[in-house]
């Protein structure tokens, strides 16, 4: 598509519970990014893809969240055993990465609003 | 750890006002971004610096990269009320990552 789609848009889920985030980037983007944003605060690093490189993980903020992609395309983040301070927006974005250097800006999806209940 | 500290973190100002939003780190970053995000969307890309010293303008927005490709600046010149929502800067990790500040919010009444 033309842009980057994630899904679902919203999602509530009791406290305890798994859950799964989508993301589809961009065609022939190599690198896929997932951030974390509290309500009107700044992006928190979560993980980022690149290549067929070993995912940088260094910001998943414990054990309960993970994420791959699959065949270079679309990835999945989920979180296990949900708490409430994981409620925030999740968001996707994809660019161009060449030799390591960022050449183009990222191209975010609205993101997935999660509320932990 | 690469931190970026923007500021201020809250502005709200009348239409016709100008501006400055700041962008600082101790970090030297291989390329810098501004972002504006409205609510319900992610974050769209304004504009990349990357020479030290650089500066670009988009209509009555100016961007400036610092001379040691530290720290940035965003001057809006007359704001509108269009100009409203959340202005992030991001600096590029020299592995293709971006690091966030923590966002200001534009406010420009009418």
């Amino acid at each position: 598509g033309a842009g980057v789609s994630q899904s679902p848009s919203n999602k509530v889920t009791e406290k305890g519970k798994d859950v799964e985030l989508r993301c589809d980037p961009i065609s022939g983007h190599t690198a896929l990014y997932w951030y974390r944003q509290s309500l009107g605060q700044g992006l928190e690093f979560l993980i980022y893809f690149q290549g067929n490189s070993a995912p940088d993980k260094s910001g998943l903020p414990s054990d309960r969240f993970s994420a791959e992609r699959t065949g270079g395309s679309v990835s999945t983040l989920t979180i296990q055993r949900t708490q409430q301070e994981d409620s925030a927006v999740y968001l996707c974005a994809s660019s161009l990465v060449s030799g390591g250097l960022l050449n183009y800006g990222y191209t975010f999806g609205s993101g997935t609003r999660l509320t932990v209940v | 750890t690469q931190l970026l500290e923007q500021s201020p973190q809250f502005l709200s100002i009348q239409e016709g006002e100008n501006l400055t939003v700041y962008c600082n780190s101790s970090s030297v970053f291989s390329s810098l971004q501004w972002y504006r995000q409205e609510p319900g969307e992610g974050p769209v890309l304004l504009v990349t610096v990357v020479t030290g010293g650089e500066v670009k303008k988009l209509k009555r927005l100016t961007f400036q990269f610092g001379d040691a490709r530290k720290d940035s600046s965003l001057h809006i010149t007359a704001a509108q009320p269009g100009d409203t929502g959340l202005y992030l800067c991001a600096g590029a990790s020299n592995t293709g990552k971006l690091i966030f500040g923590q966002g200001t919010t534009l406010q420009v009444k009418p």
